[in-house]
């Protein structure tokens, strides 16, 4: 079956403009995850829903950051006025729906984004 | 808190002879352990998981990892490294407590096998 995809998958910006980032996780699953990857910094947690319930933001680096899941599937996080900081891999993952802590979690391949 | 150890930012072994990926961990309760390796340009991709039982557990491409409770550790092994497993790996870790939530991961460590 089909992976967790991300879209796009490499993002080039200006400073002080907004970018979105999709997220497709796989069919069924009811968790989803997203994390940054800057170079040498390993992953950092951003934002984590779980069903219904209302989302995990504590990892979100400041408000420019927020995102969103519709209809329990897709997400999108979206960056305000980016800065150069904000360039960086971002990671979206999903896992299975039992929501049993030992599940793994399936990670999309990731957009690049880049801020000039 | 939960938090994950990979001491060694490069590891470099000749094709052929045996790799250790270090990894130590820290959580409250009983950890689920788990590592993951990412090749160039490419999402992180599951290889492992120690959940509980045997602490000798066996995954993809050849690779195991051995879970100790007294050294807090989960060590990444492979008895004969190929150059086709250069890469990056991470360990990462979650309490059994929390549920479904997001794992926490070390800093990742880059493997590169010479041939």
């Amino acid at each position: 079956g089909a992976g967790v995809s991300q879209s796009p998958s490499n993002k080039v910006t200006e400073k002080g403009k907004d970018v979105e980032l999709r997220c497709d996780p796989i069919s069924g699953h009811t968790a989803l995850y997203w994390y940054r990857q800057s170079l040498g910094q390993g992953l950092e947690f951003l934002i984590y829903f779980q069903g219904n319930s209302a989302p995990d933001k504590s990892g979100l680096p400041s408000d420019r950051f927020s995102a969103e899941r519709t209809g329990g599937s897709v997400s999108t996080l979206t960056i305000q006025r980016t800065q150069q900081e904000d360039s960086a891999v971002y990671l979206c993952a999903s896992s299975s729906p039992s929501g049993r802590s030992y599940n793994e979690q399936f990670f999309g391949p990731g957009t690049r984004l880049t801020v000039l | 808190a939960q938090s994950v150890a990979q001491p060694e930012d490069q590891v470099n072994v000749a094709e052929g002879n045996p790799l250790t990926v270090k990894c130590t961990y820290s959580v409250s309760g009983n950890p689920y352990l788990f590592w993951y390796v990412q090749y160039p340009n490419r999402g992180l991709q599951f290889l492992l998981k120690y959940i509980t039982g045997d602490n000798l557990v066996k995954g993809s491409y050849g690779f195991e990892a051995e879970f100790n409770k007294s050294q807090t550790s989960f060590h990444l092994k492979k008895p004969s490294a190929l150059v086709s497993d250069s890469a990056l790996y991470f360990c990462a870790v979650r309490d059994i407590r929390v549920g479904n939530t997001p794992l926490v991961f070390g800093k990742g460590t880059r493997l590169s096998v010479i041939a």
